[in-house]
């Protein structure tokens, strides 16, 4: 069964920090992995999709990277801004699986002025 | 640019109501889903649908009803809503073109 963790739970950053956020998963016969934002009380915004014969993704200040031999992904934000707050989650999709994601618990990254 | 549409939004139920949660997308997307969000248990899968006429179970699926008549509108009925079942719903229509999923605002159930 494939088992999707983030660590931390949260951290909290000065703000111009660059920082990373890490997401490992059980099995690597993946599809694709989805990093995603969530601020509170809202719904999720997708970020950066890397297909499985990707190594890395980028968007503006971030870059998602995967290794899938080893079951890890990490998303980098550079220059952290306090606007940046929010809670961030990864999905793995399995090849098959349709749109059925497997969703970390999330990291909540505080970015203070 | 709608994108994935719930509504409502915020709603109270008693136990043992019924009510249903409103999801449609205007993506033209065949795959929908509707997942649940617990603190401390992250977002857990509920239904799928494939496809108008075609759902599955997901790894929560016992109290809700679900069906989908047509590709824009993928309803989650509850039947006899419980306390277990206060959370926050999120709708889900999946791109096969971009391998993204997209997600609605959410609503927020509780029930007392």
């Amino acid at each position: 069964k494939q088992e999707v963790t983030q660590i931390p739970a949260a951290l909290s950053v000065p703000e111009g920090e660059n920082l990373v956020l890490n997401c490992s998963f059980t099995d690597s016969a993946i599809y694709n992995l989805q990093w995603f934002r969530q601020d509170p009380g809202k719904g999720l915004t997708s970020l950066l999709l890397i297909q499985s014969s990707q190594r890395e993704q980028t968007s503006g200040r971030l870059n998602a990277s995967l290794d899938k031999s080893s079951g890890r992904s990490t998303l980098y934000i550079a220059a952290s801004q306090p606007g940046d707050s929010a809670t961030y989650l990864c999905a793995v999709k399995r090849r098959g699986s349709q749109g059925n994601l497997i969703f970390g618990k999330g990291t909540k990254l505080s970015v203070k002025p | 640019n709608a994108g994935v549409t719930q509504t409502p939004k915020f709603q109270v139920l008693k136990t043992g109501q019924s009510m249903t949660l409103q999801c449609a997308q205007d993506m033209n997307h065949e795959y929908m889903s509707w997942y649940r969000q617990d603190p401390g248990m992250g977002l857990r899968l509920i239904h799928y649908s494939v496809g108008a006429g075609i759902t599955d179970q997901g790894e929560v699926p016992n109290g809700y009803n679900v069906s989908r008549s047509t590709t824009e509108d993928f309803p989650l009925r509850l039947l006899s809503a419980a306390p277990s079942q206060t959370s926050v719903y999120f709708c889900a229509s999946y791109g096969v073109v971009t391998g993204e999923l997209f997600f609605g605002e959410g609503s927020r159930l509780t029930v007392l």
